[in-house]
């Protein structure tokens, strides 16, 4: 079963913009199946933090969005604030085999 | 508020088998699936498996459809995995989360706080 790719490290300053790529194939991202971003803090569960065609549960700042095109997705962090500094993982589904939920690699956002 | 509640962390020994549970509150628990996921020591979350709270139907990673078994109790919304012949591999932090009814494209929302299971002779 297949992973999506992400890059294992961003950094960037304090007020800075990030982006993070999500890479997939034609049987998940590139197949037109949401992707779906979450955050873990440290010793923390995961959290939704944008989901569908951007969009934030509440709570989540406008300073997060989303957006995909052909077999990638990516996410920006506008405005970079110290308590963004993060795990942050890409999640869509993929229609291959009988069909399943694949995560991405996973990024460490630091905040320089 | 939507509340997923998993219960405490197990050691096992290689070969065992581990139950976690995930009590939901807050929303109709059969409008939903559940899913599960593990991350182990430093690495990345890892999809196990889902199951429609509606109708019980699964999935499960191809590498793990041996071996987990999912149920739902929809007297008390709970949601149940079942791990068995254990490995040192398997030692992860395991999470439950809120997942689509169908089992089809969609996201997690919200998550358990998590059940580290340890497998130690």
């Amino acid at each position: 079963q297949s992973v999506l790719s992400q890059p294992p490290s961003v950094s960037g300053a304090p007020g800075q913009r990030v982006t993070i790529s999500c890479t997939g194939s034609s049987s998940n991202i590139g197949a037109g199946y949401d992707v779906h971003w979450y955050q873990q803090l440290p010793g923390t569960a995961p959290r939704l933090l944008i989901y569908g065609k951007s969009h934030r549960p509440s709570g989540v700042p406008d300073r997060f969005s989303g957006s995909k095109s052909g077999t990638s997705a990516s996410l920006a962090i506008t405005g970079l604030q110290a308590e963004d500094e993060a795990e942050y993982y890409c999640q869509s589904y993929d229609s291959s085999l009988s069909g399943y939920y694949v995560f991405g690699t996973g990024t460490k956002v630091t905040v320089l | 508020q939507v509340q997923l509640v998993q219960s405490g962390g197990e050691v096992k020994k290689p070969g065992a088998s581990v139950r976690v549970s995930c009590k939901t509150s807050g929303y109709t628990f059969t409008d939903y699936g559940i899913t599960w996921v593990r991350q182990a020591p430093g690495q990345r979350l890892e999809w196990m498996a889902w199951i429609s709270a509606y109708n019980g139907d699964t999935k499960s990673a191809h590498h793990l459809q041996a071996r987990v078994s999912l149920t739902t109790d929809t007297s008390t919304n709970t949601a149940f995995m079942d791990l068995r012949g254990l490995r040192s591999d398997d030692s992860a932090i395991y999470y439950c989360a809120r997942a689509p009814t169908l089992g089809d494209a969609g996201h997690f929302d919200p998550w358990g706080q998590g059940t580290p299971v340890t497998v130690s002779s």
